[in-house]
C-alpha cells in the first residue's frame, strides 16, 4: 500500500530536549516536505527537498533541521525545542514538484 | 507573495443542502488549485486538483470546484451534503515554477447538521 509513515504520532516532551520525528514513503517520490499546522493559520511549509542531498527552508523554518541521506526518508529534527514549536506536523510527499502531495497521518509535539 | 484566502472558518448546512466553500487567490499566472480534506486526527487527503485543463473539476465523493480566472477563484461545491462530508477543508496553491511550494488557505471546517 502507498503510504507516508510518520513517527512518533504523539509526543510531549520538555523544552530542551532535542527530538526526531521520522518520516517515510514507499513510492519513490523525489518530493517530500514538511508542514506544521496551528489553529487559523492553516498548514505552513517547514521544509523541503526535492531530492537526496538537496533541501531548501519553506515559510517556517526556524528552530529545525532536516536530513534526506536516503529517497524514502526525510526526519524532522528539533535541536532544542521550545514552548512555541508546539504543533501537529505533517510530513508529505509527491512524485512531480507540483504534484498531488500524498500526507503523512501527522505527529502532535508538545513541548512543556 | 502568493496567498491564498478561505472566506469563512465555519460554515454549517443541514443533510441533502447544497455546500459551498470558498477559495481565493492571489496570482497574476494562474497556479495548480488543490483542494484538500482532512477527517478528524488524520492526514490531508486530495479531493480535486486543477492543472489548467478544463475549468471545471471533478473530484472524489461528489465534489467538485470551478476555475474562474477572473475572479482568481476556485469556490468547492458539493449539490447535496451526507452526514460524512464533515471534515476541514483546505485550499491550496502551488505556484507554476521550480520550487514546488504548497500555500495552503487557513481551512474552514464545514458541519453537517441532520
Amino acid at each position: 500500500e502507498a503510504q507516508v509513515t510518520q513517527n512518533p504520532r504523539y509526543l510531549i516532551t520538555v523544552t530542551g530536549k532535542k527530538l526526531t520525528v521520522t518520516c517515510s514513503q514507499n513510492m519513490n517520490h523525489e518530493y517530500m516536505s514538511w508542514y506544521r499546522q496551528d489553529p487559523g493559520l492553516g498548514l505552513r511549509q517547514i521544509y523541503y527537498s526535492m531530492n537526496v542531498e538537496v533541501t531548501d527552508k519553506g515559510d517556517v523554518p526556524e528552530g529545525y533541521k532536516v536530513s534526506r541521506k536516503e529517497k524514502r526518508n526525510f526526519p524532522l529534527i528539533l535541536e532544542s525545542p521550545s514552548p512555541n514549536q508546539t504543533s501537529l506536523y505533517f510530513c508529505a510527499s509527491s512524485r512531480v514538484l507540483n504534484g498531488r502531495r500524498y500526507f503523512g497521518p501527522g505527529t502532535r509535539l508538545t513541548v512543556t | 507573495a502568493q496567498s491564498v484566502t478561505q472566506l469563512g472558518s465555519h460554515v454549517s448546512v443541514s443533510e441533502g443542502a447544497l455546500v459551498l466553500l470558498r477559495c481565493n487567490y492571489s496570482s497574476s499566472v494562474p497556479p495548480y488549485l488543490f483542494w484538500y480534506v482532512q477527517y478528524p486526527n488524520q492526514g490531508l487527503q486530495l479531493l480535486l486538483k486543477y492543472t489548467s485543463a478544463a475549468t471545471l473539476v471533478k473530484g472524489i465523493n461528489g465534489f467538485e470546484a470551478e476555475f474562474k480566472k477572473s475572479e482568481t477563484s476556485f469556490h468547492l461545491t458539493k449539490p447535496s451534503a451526507h452526514m460524512s462530508d464533515a471534515a476541514e477543508y483546505f485550499c491550496a496553491v502551488s505556484e507554476r515554477g521550480n520550487t514546488g511550494k504548497l500555500i495552503f488557505g487557513q481551512g474552514t471546517t464545514l458541519q453537517v447538521k441532520p
